[in-house]
């Protein structure tokens, strides 16, 4: 069975930083690109990195460019993202996701909730 | 960046319709178009890619259609379980992009 699973979410006041990971089994994880997928309160989707197989390639959404950073670690089968400079219009569930860089997203993990607030 | 947008933003439907869902990029995708729906609470699950490839698991009465910069999601006859919220994702370019999406909601 495949799952994906975030952690690292939580409160976090403006300014401040936050690590994602997320957890990654029942599939070659060391094949796919991977990638991180937001969704404000009562919102849309919208995509925010993306790390190839290999984690030699990566992108950013013009919203994060400069204070996010997506990574991985293919021998720990684990995904992660770390937010610096945080701002409100960050607070989202964050999704870890299987594909992106030019394909699908097949595989999702359940979230997690990042509240940026003083 | 491209541009995705759906229509219509919300729908009103009963059990047994035939529902159809569209989506418009700004340019060009040829069919590199995925469709997502979403229930309450929960993560988003992959239903059609490259526009009419059925993903594994998913019931028959979902299907897509479309290239270039025209698509549909047409569900054929819906059932209770298919009141959920719809996206459409262009993986053409990076950055992907999503429409924002169509509430399916019961009449």
């Amino acid at each position: 069975e495949v799952q994906l699973v975030e952690s690292g979410g939580g409160l976090v006041q403006p300014g401040r930083s936050l690590r994602l990971s997320c957890a990654a089994s029942g599939f070659s994880f060391s094949s796919y690109a991977m990638s991180w997928v937001r969704q404000a309160p009562g919102k849309g989707l919208e995509w925010v990195s993306v790390i190839s197989a290999s984690g030699v390639s990566t992108y950013y959404a013009d919203s994060v460019k400069g204070r996010f950073t997506i990574s991985r670690d293919n021998s720990k089968n684990t995904l992660f993202l770390q937010m610096n400079s945080l701002r409100a219009e960050d607070t989202a569930v964050y999704y870890c996701a299987s594909g992106g860089y030019y394909s699908y997203f097949e595989y999702w993990g359940q979230g997690t909730l990042v509240t940026v607030s003083s | 960046d491209i541009q995705m947008t759906q229509s219509p933003s919300s729908l009103s439907a009963s059990v047994g319709d035939r529902v159809t869902i569209t989506c418009r990029a700004s340019q060009s995708i040829n069919t590199y178009l995925n469709w997502y729906q979403q229930k309450l609470g929960k993560a988003p699950k992959l239903l059609i890619y490259a526009a009419s490839s059925l993903q594994s698991g998913v019931p028959s009465r979902f299907s897509g259609s479309g290239s270039g910069t025209d698509f549909t999601l047409t569900i054929s006859s819906l059932q209770p379980e298919d009141f959920a919220t719809y996206y459409c994702q262009q993986s053409d370019s990076i950055p992907d992009t999503f429409g924002q999406g169509t509430k399916l909601e019961i009449k």
